[in-house]
């Protein structure tokens, strides 16, 4: 257990839907990052947040946002769905945000389908 | 354009053979790291080397960063099916926060 929690744990929905992922990061950790991955695919970097502002954006949609709260937790927004949105998408965590030799916590990962 | 090559994509091998995975780039990182995912769920991290040349060891798991910090490899000895995953490495530049990832090695270690 890695300490970072994602709901839910599967998500079904239709084309042009919206649906929002939910992370909440270890105990501490300052930072968040959103991941997608597509089936036997790497990861692909979404955006970070550190202590609730935007730190680094990486291969987003517009059709995508992310927001960190005041608690920490975070969320990713996904809307205008399409066939190709269906992945795993996960939200890791680390205590400094910056990637020398930080070490990140992956939560177990939210699938998403969309028919 | 992948910063980070990772090679061979997949490999299945029969348990107690040697095996060795590799991760290139043409740019220098001031870290890099391996992670492993098994299906399901979140990759988790095996080791993080540093310095040029560093070799890291984890039981039959053995890391090397290149001399110019440009490459690494995982080597694994005496392969058993619980060493079946995707191997993903992991790479950080001082000039950014966000690590650049590789696409995975995916390991069938086969009984």
């Amino acid at each position: 257990d890695s300490g970072v929690t994602q709901t839910p744990k599967h998500l079904i929905t239709a084309t042009g839907q919206r649906v929002t992922l939910r992370c909440s990061p270890r105990s501490g950790d300052l930072s968040v990052y959103w991941y997608q991955q597509s089936l036997d695919q790497g990861l692909q970097f979404l955006i970070q947040y550190y202590n609730g502002e935007e730190r680094a954006k990486g291969n987003i949609l517009e059709r995508f946002s992310a927001q960190q709260f005041p608690d920490l937790h975070s969320e990713l927004n996904l809307s205008s769905l399409e066939l190709g949105d269906s992945a795993l998408y996960f939200c890791a965590s680390s205590f400094h945000g910056a990637g020398s030799t930080d070490t990140q916590y992956f939560g177990p990962g939210t699938r998403l389908t969309v028919l | 354009t992948q910063l980070l090559e990772q090679s061979p994509q997949f490999l299945s091998i029969q348990e107690g053979e040697n095996l060795t995975v590799y991760c290139n780039s043409s740019s220098v990182f001031s870290s890099l790291q391996w992670y492993r995912q098994e299906p399901g769920e979140g990759p988790v991290l095996l080791v993080t080397v540093v310095t040029g040349g560093e070799v890291k060891k984890l039981k039959r798991l053995t890391f090397q960063f290149g001399d110019a910090r440009k490459d690494s490899s995982l080597h694994i000895t005496a392969a058993q099916p619980g060493d079946t995953g995707l191997y993903l490495c992991a790479g950080a530049m001082d000039s950014n926060y966000q690590l650049i990832w590789g696409a995975g090695t995916k390991l069938i270690i086969k009984p």
